[in-house]
């Protein structure tokens, strides 16, 4: 099934920008989907974007759409998420997960342990 | 998309039965998979396709969809058991495939 491991969770003021990062390994990167699914303190777990193996197809959450951005280097086995605009509700840790998408099955089969991300001033 | 609708909390005691429900219209035409997610750890998956268990996840866990409702059933609840419990399906009615997650299950074991 693979080894996630995120990076890049900081603190970040209102309005700022951060990319965070997971390298991959384990798996045939380049063709697998990938995710970012966030959960905020306390609460449950969240959808964010999706980005297809060859990285040419992205969709987003509506919470998040227009400000954040996901990407991937198949070359390095590392999926990225941009965070503009942030807002104190995008505080979370964020996870990257793994798709296993078949035959009308679909749920996240790898996870990585997550990085937080804290928005405030 | 749709939404999954879990309660909030479910306590019982060791070696009992504990039943985490999981509902949503969308229920009917799509599978069930259930989370399983320890303080400070990443989920972790322990039921697909509604009542299929990944290796490694113990048989006294057993899912079951009915209608607009799935069920995990944990009997003879043990100590570790005690985790949110998280639902997930799929919106798959637009051309992407859009994540859904219920709210979660807080399970106390007393």
């Amino acid at each position: 099934e693979g080894q996630l491991l995120e990076s890049g969770g900081a603190l970040v003021q209102p309005g700022g920008s951060l990319r965070l990062s997971c390298a991959a390994s384990g798996f045939s990167f380049s063709n697998s989907v990938l995710s970012w699914v966030r959960q905020a303190p306390g609460k449950g777990l969240e959808w964010v974007a999706s980005i297809s193996g060859s990285g040419s197809v992205t969709y987003y959450a509506d919470p998040v759409k227009g400000r954040f951005s996901i990407s991937r280097d198949n070359s390095r086995n590392t999926l990225h998420l941009l965070l503009n605009s942030l807002r104190a509700e995008d505080t979370a840790v964020y996870y990257c997960a793994k798709d296993y998408r078949v035959a009308g099955i679909y749920y996240f089969d790898s996870w990585g342990r997550g990085t937080q991300v804290t928005v405030s001033a | 998309s749709y939404e999954l609708t879990q309660v909030s909390s479910v306590s019982v005691s060791p070696g009992q039965t504990a039943k985490i429900t999981c509902s949503g219209d969308a229920l009917p035409k799509q599978y069930v998979y259930w989370y399983q997610q320890k303080p400070g750890q990443a989920p972790k998956l322990i039921m697909y396709k509604d009542t299929e268990r990944p290796s490694g996840t113990p048989q006294r866990f057993a899912g079951s969809s009915s209608g607009t409702t799935a069920t995990l059933t944990i009997t003879g609840v043990q100590a570790e058991d005690e985790a949110d419990y998280y639902c997930q399906s799929a919106d798959t009615s637009d051309i992407y495939v859009i994540w859904v997650f219920g709210g979660g299950t807080k399970l106390t074991v007393l």
